[in-house]
């Protein structure tokens, strides 16, 4: 059974610029959520998606956004770069929406902003 | 707010060196604890989920448990390939994102 997958797995961008990175759930999964990483905050989570309806959404700007398609895949888009987005940007699939689901997570884009 | 605390943020052991990693956590009407391994530039493999005080999951060398303000993973005669960094993660409540803490990075010396 595939993973998750997420592409591009590397990204170099300048400041002011946007961005949009896409996450291939498992198989039959249906809900998505994203994560950054980075050195000093760890992973805070930004957005997840059900059905193509966002369910819930972290304190990031609204310079962050995200959509879900029908076939589950999610993209996730960031307008305006700054130097602060650069990071490793994790998606993760679980089958349902529950509390007690494990999520899965695929390798990440490492996303530079120059 | 659910909050996660990893400790240590570091540990190095010696092969075959057992020892235990701490995860301290504050969550209203805990529905899952996970624990996952994240090698450097990858994303975290899933390792774990625990759902109630008491509770006990085994895996190879590695074996997590569970009270109602933490959880353990311990390390029984680890080997180099088990060094990485341990995430532990909480769902709670109505709010079904997971809450990391920062990680415990382990280096397994030969």
């Amino acid at each position: 059974k595939a993973g998750v997958t997420q592409t591009p797995r590397y990204l170099i961008k300048t400041r002011g610029q946007q961005v949009t990175l896409s996450c291939s759930p498992i198989s039959g999964h249906r809900s998505v959520s994203w994560y950054q990483q980075t050195p000093g905050q760890g992973l805070q989570f930004l957005f997840e998606y059900f059905s193509e309806t966002q369910r819930n959404k972290g304190n990031f700007p609204g310079r962050f956004s995200g959509r879900q398609f029908s076939n589950s895949r999610s993209e996730m888009n960031v307008s305006t770069l700054e130097l602060g987005d650069s990071a490793l940007y994790l998606c993760a699939s679980s089958p349902e929406m529950t509390g007690s689901t494990e999520a899965f997570f695929g390798q990440g884009t490492r996303l530079t902003v120059v | 707010e659910d909050q996660v605390t990893q400790s240590p943020e570091a540990l190095r052991l010696q092969e075959g060196e057992s020892s235990s990693l701490n995860c301290s956590y504050t969550v209203s009407g805990l529905r899952g604890l996970f624990w996952y391994r994240q090698d450097p530039g990858k994303g975290p493999e899933f390792l774990f989920t625990l759902y109630s005080a008491g509770e006990e999951k085994e895996k190879e060398r590695l074996k997590a448990t569970l009270t109602k303000k933490e959880s353990f993973l311990h390390i029984t005669a680890p080997k180099p390939e088990d060094s990485a960094t341990y995430l532990c993660a909480v769902r709670g409540g109505s709010n079904y994102k997971l809450t990391f803490g920062k990680g415990t990075l382990l280096t397994v010396n030969p």
